[in-house]
């Protein structure tokens, strides 16, 4: 066990949808990534924050948004769902702003159908 | 950009074998190397890492050693056991590239076989 939460572990909707995926980070980390897995893409990081705030942006399109609570805990926010947004999304933390360990939580799959 | 290779797989052994699953990187800064274990169903666990050239990386009698000169990053275990199955990512952190998530590679699908 990570010590990294995530909710829900499944989830189902249909095309055009918004979803909400939650992650809970170790206790004590600051830095919580997203990432996308998916047969096609591989693993692909989508977005950092550090704090609160947003610290780094990978492959994350404009349809995908996130934030990062007081609480440390953050939310991954997915509209317009397409039929190519099916895939495992996993959340990761870590101690550290830079180059440190990441630690994975167990993934949330989302289905578009 | 930043970028990952290694084997795909998959890739099988008996027990007991010698295991390597090369991975070699491209980076602009000053890179983090990592491997990390994904077995079914579950999520992503830090398997070794590595932070500056000619650093070895070792866990669970896994090592791997970075290579500056050649940029690579190899797994080795001397004797593999049924229980190693599982998928295999190398993968590493560049915030001299601008972003500090972790550029993976596809994986290598290991299975042992008793």
């Amino acid at each position: 066990d990570s010590g990294v939460t995530q909710t829900p572990k499944h989830l189902i909707t249909a095309t055009g949808q918004r979803v909400t995926l939650r992650c809970s980070p170790r206790s004590g980390d600051l830095s919580v990534y997203w990432y996308q897995q998916s047969l096609d893409q591989g693993l692909q990081f989508l977005i950092q924050y550090y704090n609160g705030e947003e610290r780094a942006k990978g492959n994350i399109l404009e349809r995908f948004s996130a934030q990062q609570f007081p609480d440390l805990h953050s939310e991954l926010n997915l509209s317009s769902l397409e039929l190519g947004d099916s895939a495992l999304y996993f959340c990761a933390s870590s101690a550290q702003k830079l180059n440190g360990e990441q630690y994975f939580g167990p993934g949330t799959r989302l289905t578009v159908t | 950009g930043d970028s990952v290779t290694q084997m795909e797989g998959p890739v099988t052994l008996s027990e007991e074998a010698f295991l390597t699953i090369n991975c070699t990187y491209t980076a602009t800064g000053y890179p983090s190397l990592f491997w990390y274990v994904q077995y079914p169903g579950e999520g992503l666990q830090l398997l070794l890492k590595a932070t500056k050239a000619d650093d070895k990386g070792s866990n669970k009698g896994f090592e791997a050693t970075y290579r500056k000169e050649t940029t690579s990053f190899h797994l080795e275990k001397g004797s593999v056991q049924v229980s190693d199955s599982a998928v295999y990512f190398c993968a590493l952190t560049d915030s001299g590239g601008g972003a500090d998530g972790l550029t993976f590679g596809k994986g290598t699908h290991l299975i042992i076989q008793p």
